[in-house]
């Protein structure tokens, strides 16, 4: 039973650049939170998904941007990168309906220069 | 918002010790409180959950306890072993299914000296 799965593993990207992270929920999971972590942080809430729809917005700016697809996976896509935008991203899958734990995956890192 | 304080930020305890973490949360609506461990570089990883409708759980040496009326909830750590470093987050939300969102704490280096 493979758990919540993410790739890339580390990315550098530049100022003003564009990046596309994705995540493989836990078999049996519907339901794709993402949460951005900065160093020595706790993790922030991006969006969620559920339906192939964004359910939940935390407060982050339109340049963050999703997606689900009918398997459930999902991306999180980030526009105009800004050096602010250095973090760990997580994703955390859930059975929507069911309960309410959330299980992360390892997280892309991502270092914008 | 949610607002979920914890602390401390760090604690070091002796190896054998206890070692307890709190966190106060603000929403009254919320009912679900889990706790995270994150070791350097993984993934944080679910160890216990408590739902409001419960005063405390205990799973081997970890337990956790709420108190709704002061908004509060701690997890205690007993017989703590060097394998119990690493950072711990609280975290709270809203509903009994997986579509709420979570609001964590700022985290709590636990170190335990052997």
């Amino acid at each position: 039973d493979a758990g919540v799965t993410q790739s890339p593993t580390h990315l550098i990207k530049t100022r003003g650049q564009q990046v596309t992270l994705r995540c493989s929920p836990k078999s049996g999971h519907d339901t794709v939170s993402w949460y951005q972590q900065a160093l020595g942080q706790g993790p922030q809430f991006i969006f969620q998904y559920y339906e192939e729809e964004e359910r939940q917005r935390g407060n982050f700016p339109d340049r963050f941007s999703g997606h689900q697809f009918p398997n459930y996976s999902s991306e999180l896509n980030v526009n105009a990168l800004l050096l602010g935008d250095s973090a760990l991203y997580l994703c955390a899958s859930s059975f929507g309906l069911a309960a309410p734990e959330q299980f992360f995956g390892p997280g892309t890192r991502l270092t914008v220069l | 918002g949610e607002n979920v304080e914890q602390h401390p930020s760090t604690l070091s305890v002796q190896e054998g010790d206890s070692a307890v973490i709190k966190c106060t949360y603000s929403d009254s609506a919320s009912n679900y409180f889990p706790w995270y461990k994150q070791e350097l570089g993984k993934r944080p990883q679910l160890i216990i959950d408590i739902r409001s409708n419960v005063g405390e759980k205990k799973d081997q040496r970890i337990a956790v306890t709420l108190n709704k009326t002061a908004k509060h909830f701690s997890l205690h750590i007993t017989e703590t072993q060097p394998e119990d470093s690493a950072v711990y987050f609280c975290a709270a939300s809203r509903g009994n299914f997986g579509n709420e969102k979570l609001t964590f704490g700022t985290g709590t280096r636990l170190t335990i000296i052997p």
